[in-house]
């Protein structure tokens, strides 16, 4: 079974451009995570799906970050415009069950690098 | 509001070294404790989890147990090799009321010299 897959890799852009990010959960996982870590410091939580919804997006910096799921599959994030600060990496999670805690399932990570 | 605090990096250490690396949270509620690892090149991976105090959880050598007295869940191996050298976070989630979200440390970068 494939885990959870992140596209790209990595990624290079300039000051003021967009760059969405994209995250493919694995199959019939409802939650999907976007998590952040900024200049090696702790990982932080951006925000939270279940299905197509937004559970939660109290972790969401400002209104430059839109993240979508249509269809409550795949997942993108976009930034726009990129500022400098925005430059970590950008890891995604999924998990099964919605009503109780359960393992979430990370997958390699963007790293996002504004100059 | 909820946090993780862990020891900071890097932690430098000989093949067949005992390895402890702490870690202590503050929340509301009881959560479930989680020790994660990144090995280089590769992303976040669950090593071992703990869901109530007094539990002990192991994989791979590695063991951590839920101290709620100390408000700790610090991770041992009894000898490290090589192979171990990642960066481990601590995190911790759920709990009474909260939202399914992880709270991670700040990540501890092992190295493990031959």
């Amino acid at each position: 079974e494939a885990g959870v897959t992140q596209f790209p890799s990595h990624s290079v852009i300039e000051k003021g451009q967009t760059v969405t990010l994209r995250c493919d959960p694995i199959s019939g996982h409802d939650n999907l995570y976007w998590y952040r870590r900024v200049m090696g410091k702790e990982i932080k939580f951006l925000l939270h799906f279940v299905k197509e919804s937004k559970q939660d997006e109290s972790g969401m910096p400002n209104n430059r970050f839109l993240a979508e799921r249509t269809g409550g599959t795949y997942s993108t994030l976009k930034v726009q415009p990129a500022e400098l600060e925005d430059s970590g990496v950008y890891f995604c999670a999924s998990s099964q069950e919605i009503q109780s805690y359960t393992e979430a399932f990370f997958g390699q990570g963007t790293r996002l690098t504004v100059v | 509001g909820n946090s993780v605090t862990q020891m900071e990096g890097p932690v430098t250490l000989s093949e067949e070294a005992f390895l402890t690396i702490n870690c202590t949270y503050t929340a509301t509620g009881y959560p479930s404790l989680f020790w994660y690892v990144q090995y280089p090149g590769e992303g976040l991976q669950l090593l071992l989890k703990a869901t109530k105090a007094d539990d002990k959880g192991s994989n791979k050598g590695f063991e951590a147990t839920y101290r709620k007295e100390t408000t700790s869940f610090h991770l041992e191996k009894g000898s490290v090799q090589v192979s171990d050298s990642a960066v481990y976070f601590c995190a911790s989630g759920g709990g009474g009321g909260a939202t399914n979200k992880l709270i991670f440390g700040t990540g501890t970068l092992l190295a493990v010299q031959p």
